[in-house]
C-alpha cells in the first residue's frame, strides 16, 4: 500500500526559504521506476505541477520556477525533499506530493500540507 | 506551459451522462496519449480516476471514461450519482518529464 506524507512549516515570511519533505512508504524511490511529484494549489484555484525525481535521480522543475525551485531525495530515508527559495505572498497554497511510474501521471497522493507566506 | 482550457462547472440530474473537455495544444495532449484526470473533493488530495487518456486505476467505477481527439480530452461520467459532484482536473505529460494540469472544473449533481 502506497502512501505519501509532505511535512515541512506551516508559515513562512517573505523572501525565506521552504524546504518541504515527503515521506514515503510502501515503494522506494531507489526502486526501478518510480518517481515522486510535487504539485501545488493555491486557495481556489487550480493544480499545479511543480517538479518530479525519479529513481535514476533523472528530475525537472517548472521551467517558471526553476531558478528557485530544487528537488532532490534521500534513498536511505525513503523521502523527496522540495525546496524553494524566495518565497512571496503568492506561493502561499497547499503543497502536495504525489507518487508516479513514469509519465501516466500521479496515481498516488499525500493529503497536502498548507503553506502560507506571510510577515 | 499554459494550463489545459477545462469549462469552469457543468452540472447534470442523477443518472444523466456529463462530459468534461480539456483542451491543449499539440505539444502537450496532441502530442502524447498520457492525458490523466483527477477527482478532488473539498479539502481533500486529487484521486487519480483516469490515465493513459482511457485507462481506470483499480477500483474507479466503469462510469468514468475518457477519450481523446487531436488536441482535446474528455472525461465521461455516466449515470451520475451524488457522490460524483466535485472538482474534476485533467493533466497531460506536455514532454521532457514535465506536466501541466487544467484549470478544473465544478460538477454539480441536480
Amino acid at each position: 500500500q502506497i502512501t505519501l506524507r509532505e511535512s515541512g512549516p506551516t508559515l513562512v515570511k517573505p523572501t525565506q526559504t521552504l524546504t518541504l519533505t515527503c515521506s514515503l512508504s510502501g515503494f522506494s524511490i531507489g526502486s526501478s521506476g518510480m518517481g515522486v511529484g510535487w504539485i501545488r494549489q493555491p486557495p481556489g484555484k487550480a493544480l499545479e505541477w511543480l517538479a518530479v525525481i525519479f529513481w535514476s535521480d533523472q528530475k525537472r522543475t517548472r521551467p517558471s520556477l526553476e531558478s528557485r525551485l530544487s528537488i532532490t531525495k534521500d534513498t536511505s530515508r525513503n523521502q523527496v525533499v522540495l525546496t524553494m527559495t524566495t518565497m512571496d505572498t503568492v506561493d502561499t497554497a497547499t503543497y502536495f506530493c504525489a507518487h508516479t511510474r513514469g509519465i501516466m501521471g500521479f496515481d498516488f497522493w499525500g493529503p497536502g500540507i498548507q503553506v502560507i507566506v506571510s510577515s | 506551459q499554459s494550463a489545459l482550457t477545462q469549462p469552469r462547472s457543468v452540472s447534470g440530474s442523477p443518472g444523466q451522462s456529463v462530459t468534461i473537455s480539456c483542451t491543449g495544444t499539440g505539444s502537450d495532449i496532441g502530442d502524447y496519449l498520457y492525458v490523466s484526470w483527477y477527482q478532488q473533493n473539498p479539502g481533500k488530495a486529487p484521486k487519480m480516476i483516469i490515465y493513459d487518456v482511457s485507462k481506470r486505476p483499480s477500483g474507479v467505477p466503469d462510469r468514468f471514461s475518457g477519450s481523446k481527439s487531436g488536441n482535446t480530452a474528455s472525461l465521461t461520467i455516466s449515470g451520475l450519482q451524488p457522490e460524483d459532484e466535485a472538482e474534476y482536473y485533467c493533466c497531460s505529460y506536455a514532454g521532457r518529464h514535465s506536466w501541466v494540469f487544467g484549470g478544473g472544473t465544478t460538477l454539480t449533481v441536480l
